[in-house]
Order: structure tokens, then sequence, then C-alpha cells
């Protein structure tokens, strides 16, 4: 079984910076299948990267997603108001996992 | 664009079975693998299962002796059922779409907003 373990819990930060998120998976997998959500509470979850890097549909540029191997990081560039939320991510495929998420709290 | 909707009761009593229904609208429920996903009050993302638009089932090892999906294309719904529910079931409930037609990657998109059973006396 695949471990993703999320860091940090919580990211407190401003608007206008710059969020890094990772993700460790306890073993190697592939990048392929490797995704992001964004979760605001009393929302429905939203697909913001999958394949590691690919920006699902409607996702700003400046939302990326990087890594490979066990280490993969989220980044948004400058943080909008509406980027305040919990992120999860997610191993795909095969083998179905979540991380227990981060939350970028103002 | 494609939105689901869950429905069902909010309060289930223990040892009895949830019911819940995702109504897709926006686009037809043909040719993807539909999923129930819950979140336990504080703990991480689970999933449940998933199925076909044409009946075929897939549900996650450890609820499957309590877990019943099913499909009805005519009313583009699918709607998951667990028996026997005790407090630990407890959780909000989403149901969600696998990303592409005719693959269950586990990739889901979109998601409904999710809705919440307590499992209560």
């Amino acid at each position: 079984e695949i471990v993703l373990t999320q860091s940090p819990g919580t990211l407190s930060l401003s608007p206008g910076e710059r969020a890094t998120l990772s993700c460790r998976a306890s073993q190697s997998v592939s990048s392929s299948y490797l995704a992001w959500y964004q979760h605001k509470r009393g929302q429905a979850p939203r697909l913001l990267i999958y394949g590691a890097s690919s920006r699902a549909t409607g996702i700003p540029d400046r939302v990326s997603g990087s890594g490979s191997g066990t280490d993969f990081t989220l980044t948004i560039s400058r943080l909008e108001p509406e980027d305040f939320a919990v992120y999860y991510c997610q191993h795909y495929g095969s083998l179905l996992t979540f991380g227990g998420g981060t939350k970028v709290e103002i | 664009q494609v939105q689901l909707q869950e429905s069902g009761p909010g309060l289930v009593k223990p040892s009895e079975t949830l019911s819940l229904t995702c109504t897709v609208s926006g686009g037809s429920i043909d040719y993807y693998y539909w999923n129930w996903i819950r979140q336990s009050p504080g703990k991480g993302l689970e999933w449940i299962g998933c199925v076909y638009y044409s009946g075929t089932t897939n549900y996650n090892p450890s609820l499957k002796s309590r877990v019943t999906m099913s499909v009805d294309t005519s009313k583009n719904q699918f709607s998951l059922k667990l028996s026997s529910v005790t407090a630990a079931d407890t959780a909000v409930y989403y149901c969600a779409r696998d990303r592409l037609p005719y693959q269950n990657l586990y990739l889901f998109d979109p998601w409904g907003q999710g809705t919440l059973v307590t499992v209560s006396s």
C-alpha cells in the first residue's frame, strides 16, 4: 500500500504570497498518476492537477504541479483570496490513495 | 458543464441501511465510471466504490460486504446503499465522475458538493 504524506499540515500565508505544498509517497510512484485537488468547506472538491503537472480545465497557470518518484509539489505562485482551502494529493490508477491534506489559511 | 448532486436522508439509525442518490446534470451518465467517496469528521478521504454506466461495479474491499451501487440511465442517476451502518459510517458522502470515459482511473472530476450523513439513534 502506498502512503502519501502531505506537509505542512497547515500553511499560513497572505494573498500575493507563494504557496508550496509537499506530497511524499512511501514508495516511488509513476508521476502519470499523481493528482491534486482543492477543497473548500461546503463545496465540491475540484481537480487541479493530474499526471503530476497537467492542469485540469479552467485552472489558472499560477497553479502548477511538479515532481517525480516519491516527491511531488503543488505551487501556487501568487495566492488569491479564493485559493485559501484544503489541498489533497492523490495517487490514482491501479492503486488509489489520498494524502491527509494541507490547509492553506490566511 | 456536468454537475453532480447528492441526495438522501441526513440521519440514519444504527444497523439500518444508508441510501443516497447522485443526480447528474449537464451531461450523460453513459460511458463513464461513477464513484462514491466519503470523509468522516476529522479524517481523510475514503473511496467507497464505483459503478459503470452499464451496471458493472467495483467496491473498496474494506466495505464490500455492506455496499451496493446501481445506476439508472433513464434518470441520469446512480445510487449507493450501505447496510448495517454504525457511528463509524458518519461522514460527508461525495459522488464523483471518473475524468475520462471508458476508463476506471480513479481520477475524479467533477465531484458533487457532498451530503452529511449522521448515524445516530
